[in-house]
């Protein structure tokens, strides 16, 4: 079975600068998706970020990007000028893509504050 | 266009009683997934109906837990009895692709379940 971990239960950075969030995962498969979420306090899960495991180009949405280390079983997010709006639990998720249904297996989650 | 909603948004009960979570999917989205955080832990797959047909209940923890999704639209997920190891929060999420598709599950805002 796959797990995800998360070695950071809490990050806090200063706005505007950068913060990266950890993530590993253990698979024995060569083909799956990963993703970062973001539940900001109160309010539903978003998606923030995917990675397919056959891209090697690490994939990147305006502030956010990762690190996709597939040897090493990396997943890193980084937010680049955070804002106090990125304030948040932000989950790292893993998906296969053999297995039935497309369940999520999540990491235990980083609480990222941001302060002013 | 509306999105994933659950309700109720927190429900308090004792021990041995009844509760049915409800969830209401994106309209459209074939698929629907239910998940939990219990304590604080990792968010944990409970189940997944493609239409009205349970695709993939693996993560069910025992017989207490019945989801239902007649017609293919809105799902419940009723606990009884109600054990005080069910307090947490419970995500619904819904989508679109079928499986294998790099798609994006949409959650609702969940419900917070505690159980005296």
């Amino acid at each position: 079975a796959q797990t995800v971990t998360q070695s950071q239960p809490e990050m806090s950075v200063q706005e505007a600068e950068t913060v990266t969030l950890s993530c590993t995962y253990d698979t024995s498969e060569s083909d799956y998706y990963l993703f970062w979420y973001k539940q900001p306090p109160s309010r539903q899960m978003i998606l923030v970020i995917r990675q397919e495991a056959y891209k090697q180009q690490n994939a990147t949405e305006n502030r956010f990007s990762v690190n996709f280390q597939k040897a090493a079983k990396s997943f890193s997010l980084k937010i680049s000028d955070s804002q106090l709006g990125d304030a948040a639990m932000y989950f790292c998720a893993y998906r296969s893509v053999r297995a039935a249904g497309n369940k999520l297996t999540f990491g235990g989650g980083t609480r990222v504050l941001v302060k002013p | 266009e509306a999105g994933v909603t659950q309700f109720p948004s927190h429900s308090v009960i004792e021990k041995g009683q009844t509760v049915t979570l409800r969830c209401d999917p994106i309209s459209g989205h074939d698929n629907l997934y239910w998940y939990r955080r219990v304590m604080g832990k990792e968010i944990k797959f409970l189940l997944h109906f493609v239409k009205e047909s349970k695709q993939d209940e693996s993560g069910m923890p025992n017989n207490r837990f019945l989801a239902e999704r007649t017609g293919g639209t809105y799902s419940t997920l009723k606990v009884q009895p109600a054990e005080l190891e069910d307090s947490g929060v419970y995500f619904c999420a819904s989508s679109s692709f079928p499986q294998g598709a790099m798609n994006e599950q949409f959650f609702g805002p969940g419900t917070r379940l505690t159980v005296l």
